[in-house]
């Protein structure tokens, strides 16, 4: 069974920054391409980004491009999201999540990050 | 704003059938496979159907999706108590280079 477990989130002051993790079992992680994507009450799904299996290959948002740097760890089956720069706009539930077709297919749980003073 | 437009509710009575309708352009559903999700308040996303029609194992066949041109649609038969929640359409982007999502519709079972 695939499961995927976000941690790091929490509460951080503006132009702070936080490292969110996702921990993945149940599937060979070094095969799949992962994103992030979070989810506020006002604007929805919004996806953040993605890495390809390997890792060498990355995207962004433009709402999150040069503050934020995803990456992964395929010897711990680790997905990762440094976020620096941090904006009241960026608070969120933040899911990492295995793709299929560029879609999310299977989703963690969610970890909060809230931004504020 | 999203970029996939979705009605914000829909409701139905047990029994009934329901569908949500999401819409796009010829940059994303036009031209690229819609996946559907659940979300059950206070939990994550769970996939509904990919690549326009298939359902993932354990999800019951009263769910059901299509496509046309630019617009995608799911269909919700036999409509239960337990299917109230809120539904999104999501699809790849050809011009933002990534994936977008429909604003959600939020379903109730009166």
């Amino acid at each position: 069974e695939v499961q995927l477990l976000e941690s790091g989130g929490g509460l951080v002051q503006p132009g702070g920054s936080l490292r969110l993790s996702c921990a993945a079992s149940g599937f060979t992680f070094s095969s799949y391409v992962m994103s992030w994507v979070r989810q506020t009450p006002g604007k929805g799904l919004e996806w953040v980004s993605t890495i390809s299996g390997p890792g060498g290959s990355t995207s962004y948002a433009d709402s999150v491009k040069g503050r934020f740097t995803v990456s992964r760890d395929n010897s711990k089956s680790t997905l990762y999201l440094q976020m620096n720069t941090l904006r009241a706009d960026d608070t969120a539930v933040y899911y990492c999540a295995k793709l299929l077709l560029k879609l999310p297919y299977n989703w963690g749980q969610g970890t909060l990050v809230t931004v504020s003073s | 704003q999203s970029v996939l437009t979705q009605p914000p509710s829909a409701s139905g009575t047990p029994g009934q059938r329901v569908t949500i309708s999401c819409s796009g352009s010829s940059s994303n559903i036009g031209g690229n496979v819609v996946h559907w999700y659940q979300q059950i308040p206070g939990t994550a996303p769970k996939l509904l159907i990919y690549s326009n029609d298939q359902r993932p194992s354990g999800v019951p066949d009263r769910f059901s999706g299509s496509k046309s041109g630019t617009s995608a649609s799911l269909a919700i038969s036999g409509l239960q108590s337990e299917d109230e929640a809120d539904y999104y359409c999501a699809a790849w982007d050809d011009g933002l280079d990534g994936p977008v999502f429909g604003g959600g519709t939020r379903l109730s079972v009166l």
